[in-house]
């Protein structure tokens, strides 16, 4: 099946940019997605793209899509504590009704 | 999170005991997902519904079954459990967005011992 794929652990110094990576396997993405998961709650919509899309941006979050690569990125600017959290990529593929999501990267930051 | 409740929040079984989970909306959506997150194993998907009176299976859907007998509630039902089903259970539902957001209830942290 599809796969999707994220590095496990991200550190950052508070203020500091993270990128977040993502590499996905099947080229017929329609939208993809970045989902957070604060401790002990569900998952919350971050941001998305569509397929046709190379970046988006809002406010301090940059997606970057590279389809010839099948990488996605969220890069968050000015990261701050408030921002520790899960973050999980997923992708939809066309002519399915499901997502397909990656195993999520933590994503850790100190004061 | 767009009106979508799970109950219980939280259960502990016994090997072999059964339960069922429910998750309702509040809206009048018709797709309903049923994950499972497990750590270092993300998210993966138990059962779906496509609509009031249909299920379909997901990537992981042995050892549960489903129904949706209303559009508004989603059961996961364990017949048996097993230690192997301990897990934190999420359901979700599709919006009618352009974007196909999928809305997240706050989970049900379930232990079998």
């Amino acid at each position: 099946g599809e796969d999707v794929e994220q590095s496990l652990f991200l550190s950052v110094r508070e203020g500091d940019s993270s990128v977040i990576n993502c590499t996905y396997t099947d080229s017929s993405s329609t939208y993809l997605y970045w989902y957070k998961q604060e401790p002990g709650a569900g998952l919350q919509l971050l941001t998305y793209i569509f397929s046709n899309m190379d970046m988006k941006q809002d406010q301090r979050l940059t997606v970057l899509l590279n389809k010839k690569d099948k990488h996605l990125s969220l890069r968050i600017a000015d990261t701050q504590t408030g921002d520790s959290a899960i973050y999980f990529c997923a992708v939809k593929y066309a002519g399915y009704s499901t997502l397909t999501f990656g195993k999520g990267t933590m994503l850790l930051v100190s004061p | 999170n767009a009106g979508v409740t799970q109950t219980p929040k939280f259960r502990v079984l016994k090997t072999g005991q059964s339960m069922t989970l429910l998750c309702a909306q509040d809206m009048n959506h018709e797709y309903m997902y049923w994950y499972r997150q497990d750590p270092g194993m993300g998210l993966r998907l138990i059962h779906y519904s496509v609509g009031e009176g249909t299920t379909a299976k997901g990537e992981v859907p042995d050892g549960y079954n489903v129904s949706r007998l209303k559009k508004q509630n989603f059961l996961l039902g364990l017949e048996s459990a097993a230690p192997s089903q301990t897990s934190v259970y999420f359901c979700a539902v599709l919006a009618d967005s352009s974007y196909n957001e999928q809305f997240f209830g706050p989970g049900t942290r379930l232990t079998v011992l």
